[in-house]
């Protein structure tokens, strides 16, 4: 079946630190990726897609490639912020036969202090 | 740009009783979709429609039952509601099941439900 699987949390890191958050993926068919971040009491808000192999998506200063042959889509950002602490969760949809559920990671809690 | 709108944001039942939430997805966007997320876990697919029709179904439990209507808002309808069921509930809309948008889905700020 399709799953996605994430690096375990919390992550805590200093503010202007290297981001790397792991995501990989089991999928038949052709996923299309994707990192949502979800704020502290908030719903989940669209980070980054990719569609296709070796795409990147990048947003805000976050980026992921999409790599087919290590069924990866890690989530990188080069300077996080204080303002960056969330959960971010890696996700999937796949095709042909979609009806464009997502299926979600377990959720990486980031934060970063001062 | 209009959202997703959810109501009630906060919902407080007793064991057994029935719960309704509902959502509007953006306009213009002909499929809704309903993810429960249960405290410190990740969102888990319920159900889904489109164009008023049920278009998947996920681990959605008998006692809930759901349904788009005409102006393609959705409800989600939830009877003898258990502890269990305590939990954040999503709604996203899209447009066209996603087939020409990648699949990207724009989620409601959620309703939390609390069962006593």
């Amino acid at each position: 079946g399709n799953s996605v699987t994430q690096m375990e949390g919390p992550v805590t890191l200093s503010e202007e630190a290297f981001l790397t958050i792991n995501c990989t993926y089991t999928a038949t068919g052709y996923p299309s990726l994707f990192w949502y971040v979800q704020y502290p009491g908030e719903g989940l808000q669209l980070l980054l897609k990719a569609t296709k192999a070796d795409d990147k998506g990048s947003n805000k200063g976050f980026e992921a490639t999409y790599r087919k042959e290590t069924t990866s889509f890690h989530l990188e950002k080069g300077s996080v912020q204080v303002s960056d602490s969330a959960v971010y969760f890696c996700a999937l949809t796949t095709r042909p036969s979609n009806t464009g559920k997502l299926i979600f990671g377990q959720g990486t809690t980031l934060q970063v202090k001062p | 740009a209009a959202g997703v709108i959810q109501s009630p944001r906060h919902l407080i039942k007793e064991k057994r009783e029935t719960a309704t939430l509902k959502c509007y997805p953006i306009p213009r966007h002909d499929t809704v979709y309903w993810y429960q997320q249960g405290p410190g876990q990740d969102p888990q697919f319920l159900i889904s429609f489109y164009e008023k029709m049920q278009s998947d179904k996920g681990s959605i439990p008998d006692r809930f039952s759901a349904q788009q209507f005409s102006d393609y808002h959705s409800e989600l309808n939830m009877s003898s509601l258990e502890l269990g069921d305590s939990a954040l509930y999503f709604c996203a809309s899209s447009l066209d099941l996603g087939r020409t948008t990648h699949n990207e889905q724009f989620f409601g700020p959620g309703t939390r439900l609390t069962v006593l």
